[in-house]
């Protein structure tokens, strides 16, 4: 069975902070991708960062990096220099080829960004 | 443009009746999927579709069809039969293969049951 967890429904960081948000996976297969999406208040879900299970290095865009770690099967989210227009839902996604390609998603992480 | 486009944006239905929420994309993608999602909780899968006239239940498909006659269009029939309906409804589309293809997200459709 293929299953994502996100263990902390809420989070508060200070502006310009950096901060983690946690990500663990479950699967037996081989082959798989992760991804990191953003949803603000209002609905609409951004991409923000993508590892591929051979990637050897982990991912980074902007201010967004991911802690990727095989063998803890885990995926955490690492955000710098934190903005307000942070805040919103963070959620962890995973896609096993195996599968269809079908996607499986956390339960989500909210983040506050307090000034 | 290219994107996906839902419609309507928000819906309002009464008890006893099917609606639709429509779901289209040019993105040319072969994959969609349909998801629901309750207030402070994750994505839910309902319905997935990789190729025309073919489609898959999700986690949770009871009480809902969908129809796949065209590339572009994934239409999400919300029946009767769906006891507690009321949820933001999001699709997505990706194309079908491995690699980094993530999932590209309509708007949603937020239903309201009244």
């Amino acid at each position: 069975a293929q299953k994502i967890t996100q263990t902390q429904p809420g989070m508060f960081v200070q502006e310009k902070e950096a901060v983690t948000l946690d990500c663990t996976y479950d699967t037996s297969d081989p082959s798989y991708g992760l991804f990191w999406y953003k949803q603000p208040s209002s609905g609409e879900m951004i991409f923000l960062i993508y590892q591929g299970s051979y990637d050897q290095q982990n991912a980074t865009e902007g201010r967004y990096s991911l802690n990727f770690q095989k063998a803890r099967k885990s995926a955490n989210l690492v955000i710098s220099a934190s903005q307000l227009g942070d805040s919103a839902m963070y959620f962890c996604a995973m896609r096993v080829t195996n599968t269809g390609n079908q996607f499986y998603f956390g339960t989500g992480t909210s983040l506050t960004v307090i000034p | 443009d290219g994107g996906i486009t839902q419609s309507p944006k928000y819906l309002f239905r009464k008890e006893g009746q099917n609606v639709t929420l429509s779901c289209e994309q040019n993105l040319n993608h072969d994959a969609m999927y349909w998801y629901r999602q309750d207030p402070g909780q994750g994505l839910r899968l309902i319905y997935y579709s990789q190729i025309v006239n073919d489609f898959q239940k999700g986690d949770i498909a009871e009480g809902y069809s969908v129809s796949r006659e065209k590339k572009e269009s994934f239409p999400l029939t919300v029946t009767s039969a769906q006891k507690n309906p009321t949820a933001f409804y999001l699709c997505a589309t990706s194309y079908d293969f491995p690699g980094r293809n993530e999932q590209f997200f309509g708007p949603g459709t937020r239903l309201t049951v009244l």
